[in-house]
């Protein structure tokens, strides 16, 4: 389908990892993101990975893609509460614009 | 890093009015601005998509005389919702791309909470 899409919601303890799928759509996409949203703001960009990359390492980040299953995923080591918030992944279609197609996003809960 | 402001970040306002809302790059320069719609609990949708100097491109759906775009420089784009209904209410965000870069990374704005009686 069109839908990027993603499970709804994830609860961790404090010092677990977390981890959030992301199943999209494109396969031409050329890059993919992750980005973070807090109640009532705008988005962060937590991280991205080119299309012909399989993992990116960034700190406490993650992200692993499976370009032929289509599957990207982000994996939080030793969340913390401040790491609660919606996560949304996003595709970068091709073609001029360069548009995002953002996932369903997923609320990460963290519980102390 | 680079900064995108929107103003207001709320208003409220009454229905059949039209309400203005301005993105801006603080720090550099967007060739390109996009407007996205955020309904409660939901994922962000592609509203327009915007380049300075040239006509908004507006995705399917989207009605180019209610949401009326302008991006008449490389720092400022507005979003104008023209005759609201309490249907528009929404949290609007906009972004900002810097021609060049090299994945082209959008940078968004905090997001305006657009309530209409």
């Amino acid at each position: 389908g069109e839908d990027v899409e993603q499970s709804l919601f994830l609860s961790v303890r404090e010092g677990d990892s977390s981890v959030i799928n992301c199943t999209y759509t494109d396969s031409s996409s050329t890059y993919l993101y992750w980005y973070k949203q807090e109640p009532g703001a705008g988005l962060q960009l937590l991280t991205y990975i080119f299309s012909n990359m399989d993992m990116k390492q960034d700190q406490r980040l993650t992200v692993l893609l499976n370009k032929k299953d289509k599957h990207l995923s982000l994996r939080i080591a030793d969340t913390q509460t401040g790491d609660s918030a919606i996560y949304f992944c996003a595709e970068r279609r091709g073609g001029a614009t360069n548009k995002l197609i953002f996932g369903t996003g997923t609320l990460l809960a963290v519980q102390p | 890093g680079a900064v995108v402001s929107q103003h207001p970040s709320r208003v409220i306002c009454k229905s059949g009015t039209s309400v203005k809302i301005e993105c801006r790059s603080l720090d550099f320069q967007a060739t390109t601005m996009f407007w996205y719609r955020q309904f409660p609990k939901q994922s962000l949708m592609l509203m327009a998509t915007s380049n300075e100097g040239s006509k908004a491109t507006y995705e399917q759906g989207v009605e180019k005389d209610k949401f009326l775009i302008n991006h008449a420089s490389l720092t400022l784009s507005t979003l104008t919702v023209t005759s609201a209904h309490p249907e528009d209410s929404s949290f609007y965000i906009c972004s900002a791309r810097e021609g060049g870069a090299t994945h082209n990374e959008q940078f968004f704005g905090p997001g305006t909470r657009l309530t209409v009686l």
